[in-house]
């Protein structure tokens, strides 16, 4: 099946620095890629995807490349704020498949004021 | 607003005891799936279902099972809880439409002594 690994396990930033977590996936035939964004005690919300036929996607301060001949994929937060502080989970849809996500081991992000 | 919900929020059992836990979603999605997050493992599938005839083995479903009582409805059961079963279940729902975003229920805490 599908391996998702995901880098750094944690990252701490100063206020309006960027942040970068980076993900590989193993499956040649994974064509989606979500990040979800998990505060303390919540729930995990998706904040942005991609999908294999473009190679990046911006949305304000968020963005995602992807490199499918390298099968890794990358979260940008640009200006970074103390809301941007959570664990970001990569996942990667297993065999293209519309319902089965391979998580991965999630990163911490702190953004000190 | 359509939501996914999950119950008990909290619960504590002992070792042997059976304990079900409980999903409702209100989103009319088809898909629901039940996964099981870790410190630095991040989210694995236990079980995913199409409809209420269709149910699928995730990644770790070894001493878990699942019930879809309606399309709205997905519960999983711990048949004889042990204490490696102590972790955070979230409850998720999918649409089998273009979106391949996954919604997630707030989660049920599980401890088991």
């Amino acid at each position: 099946g599908e391996n998702v690994e995901q880098h750094p396990s944690t990252l701490s930033v100063q206020e309006g620095d960027s942040a970068v977590i980076k993900c590989t996936y193993s499956d040649s035939a994974s064509n989606y890629f979500p990040w979800y964004k998990q505060e303390l005690g919540k729930r995990p919300q998706l904040i942005i995807d991609i999908r294999s036929n473009v190679g990046e996607k911006k949305d304000q301060r968020i963005a995602v490349t992807l490199n499918k001949t390298a099968k890794h994929f990358s979260l940008h937060i640009t200006e970074t704020q103390p809301e941007d502080s959570a664990v970001y989970f990569c996942a990667a849809n297993e065999r293209g498949s519309n319902y089965k996500l391979t998580f991965g081991k999630g990163t911490l992000l702190t953004v000190n004021p | 607003d359509a939501d996914v919900t999950q119950t008990p929020r909290n619960r504590i059992t002992k070792t042997g005891k059976r304990i079900m836990l409980e999903c409702s979603q209100t989103k009319g999605h088809d898909r629901m799936y039940w996964y099981r997050q870790d410190p630095g493992l991040g989210l694995r599938l236990i079980y995913y279902s199409f409809d209420v005839k269709d149910i699928n083995k995730g990644e770790i479903s070894d001493g878990y099972s699942v019930s879809r009582q309606a399309q709205a409805k997905f519960s999983l059961s711990l048949e004889s809880a042990i204490p490696n079963q102590t972790a955070l279940y979230f409850c998720a729902t999918s649409d089998s439409g273009l979106s391949y975003e996954q919604y997630f229920g707030p989660g049920t805490r599980l401890t088991v002594t």
